[in-house]
């Protein structure tokens, strides 16, 4: 799997807005799902875990929702901040020990 | 816990050099995977090893290598650097289940002058 290239798309907010953002995957014999940010020049970081048994799960401040039927993600950010700039994306695991990773979407929290 | 382990930081290498990085896996994971991260090119996977046998190798010629000793941690090798081989190195750690709390380490910035 591949991600975070350049030309990523872009979700610009305010300081203090709720975000969302979305990941497709295709292999519907996905059945585990982990978000994580990685900023500028570091190594990717664990935000959150979802199995297919569950379509919802929530974490500090973020939730991730997952939509097996039409076989999308979805991180929601609460209350974002500053420091929650980054790019951001997913990867799911279908009979592989090695993750499919999404796109990325770059957030930029507007203080 | 201690999370993933990634030595060194930084290098700078010269062309035609060898270079070994070092991961160490959270303690209890014993699958180690290492990517290539490029601005142009995003996550690469090179290899996986699980009880210190690659199980799983990416499309790489023969100068990336890699092993796993025996309490997980693993190396991986590039010989004969090209410019190009400048990136960040990943590598990331899960328990046994399939992918179970897939954790990426901070990384290895290389560059090749």
């Amino acid at each position: 799997g591949e991600s975070v290239g350049l030309h990523l798309p872009t979700l610009s907010v305010q300081e203090g807005d709720n975000s969302i953002i979305n990941c497709a995957y295709s292999n519907s014999a996905s059945d585990y799902f982990i978000w994580y940010k990685q900023e500028s020049g570091k190594g990717p970081q664990f935000i959150i875990d979802i199995r297919s048994n569950m379509d919802k799960r929530q974490g500090q401040r973020v939730t991730v929702l997952l939509n097996k039927t039409v076989k999308h993600l979805s991180l929601q950010i609460a209350a974002t901040q500053p420091g929650d700039s980054a790019v951001y994306f997913c990867a799911d695991f279908g009979g592989s020990y090695i993750p499919t990773f999404g796109r990325g979407t770059s957030l930029i929290v507007h203080p | 816990k201690a999370g993933v382990t990634q030595t060194p930081r930084y290098l700078i290498k010269t062309r035609g050099q060898q270079v070994t990085l070092s991961c160490s896996p959270i303690s209890g994971h014993r699958s180690v995977s290492w990517y290539q991260q490029t601005p142009g090119q995003g996550l690469q996977f090179l290899f996986e090893y699980f009880s210190e046998t690659q199980r799983n190798k990416g499309n790489f010629p023969g100068r990336f290598s890699g092993r796993q000793f025996s309490n997980s941690r693993s190396e991986m090798n590039v010989s004969t650097l090209e410019l190009g081989d400048s990136a960040l190195y990943l590598c990331a750690s899960s328990s046994p289940g399939q992918g179970d709390g897939y954790t990426f380490g901070s990384g290895t910035r290389l560059t090749v002058v």
